[in-house]
This record gives C-alpha cells, structure tokens and sequence, in this order.
C-alpha cells in the first residue's frame, strides 16, 4: 500500500500569509495527486488534480507542485476563508488520504 | 448538476451489518466514472473504503477488504456499502462519491456525508 504523509500536521498563520503543506508519498506516484480543503461539518472539497491542476472556480492563491514522492500545496495569500483542514489524495494505486494538516488562526 | 445523497441507518449495533446506499442524480451509474466510499471517524481524517465501476469491476482498502462489498443498481441509479462485523472503531461519517476515470481520478462530487454510530 502506498502511505501518504502531510506535514505540518497543524500550523498557525495569519491572513496575508504564504502557506506551504507537504505531502510525501512512500514510492513514486508521478504526479497523481489531488488536494481537498474541508471545513468543519461539510465534505471536503477538490482544490487541486494531478498535482499542479486547479479545479475550476477554485482561486488562483491555490498551487500545486511535485512529482514522484514530494509535492506541496502552497496558498500565496491566505485569506479567512482558508482556514481549514488539508488534506493529499494519491491516484497512483487505489487511493489513499494524507493525515490533514489542519491551518488554524 | 451532479448530486449524491447518501441514506441508511444511523445506528448499527456491533458485530452487525452497516448498509449505506448512494442515490445519484444528474448524471449515470453507467457512466466513465468510478462510485466510491470515503469515511472520517469523529474528529479524524479520511479513510478511503472502496469504489465500483459500472462494470462491477471493484477496488477495495486492503485494510477493510475482507469486510467491504460495494455494489451498484443501474436499474436505481445508485450504489450501495456494506461492511460486515462492525465495532465502535467503525463509528464515522460515510461519504458517497464521484471520480471521473482518467489516468489520475479525482473526487469531483461529494455527497453530504451520513453519520454511522456503532454502539448497543
């Protein structure tokens, strides 16, 4: 199985801020990744596919970067919006969830 | 617009059977998409169960395979989650869900999510 590992688990931030998550994959995965934001009560919600493509209506402070086993999420500006909890996807085999990092005030 | 509602019992006493289906609207379970399972335990993160193809064809989270079956009613349009021998670790919200088949699919439609309580 393919493990998925976020970090930071947690991470404290104002808005304005760059934001950056990782997320490492335990083998290769080219570039099958997806990112999700998920507020608290709702289902989460697709921010980023294969790696560096942004889903439609999702807002240009949102990127994507990596191949293989490293990949970043990286949110240029953060607004109050953005707080929420992250969380990776790899497509390569089956699919498997990063743990979240959670982005609090 | 592409809708999933996910429906079942909220309470499921352990060692039982829990039993969820996802209605599908807008779009059809024979369509190129794959029709998966995701849940999240209280106050933890996603857990991917499994997913079908119109086809039958299935793919399951070894961890939970021997328990999982997921199946599909084209007649309904809409699929359905069973998972066997449950316990209090089985407690979670359980999300319906949408991946386009592609070379790297993605969950592009979510249901709301239905709560599942494992307790006697």
């Amino acid at each position: 199985d393919i493990q998925m590992t976020q970090s930071p688990s947690s991470l404290s931030a104002s808005v304005g801020d760059r934001v950056t998550i990782t997320c490492r994959a335990s083998q290769s995965i080219n570039n099958y990744l997806n990112w999700y934001q998920q507020k608290p009560g709702k289902a989460p919600n697709l921010l980023i596919y294969t790696a560096s493509s942004l889903q439609s209506g999702v807002p240009s402070r949102f990127s994507g970067s990596g191949s293989g086993t490293d990949f970043t999420l990286t949110i240029s500006s953060l607004q109050p919006e953005d707080f929420a909890t992250y969380y990776c996807q790899q497509s390569y085999s089956r699919r498997t969830f990063g743990q979240g990092t959670k982005v609090e005030i | 617009q592409v809708q999933l509602h996910e429906s079942g019992p909220g309470l499921v006493t352990p060692s039982g059977t829990l039993s969820l289906t996802c209605a599908v609207s807008g779009d059809s379970i024979s369509s190129s998409n794959w029709w998966s399972w995701v849940r999240q335990p209280p106050g933890k993160g996603l857990e991917w169960i499994g997913e079908i193809y119109h086809s039958g064809s299935t793919n399951y989270n070894p961890s939970l395979k021997s328990r999982v079956t997921i199946s599909v009613d084209k007649s309904k349009n809409q699929f359905s989650l069973k998972l066997s021998s449950v316990t209090a670790a089985d407690t979670a919200v359980y999300y319906c869900a949408r991946l386009p088949a592609a070379p790297s699919p993605f969950i592009d439609y979510w249901g709301q999510g239905t709560l599942v309580i494992v307790s006697s």
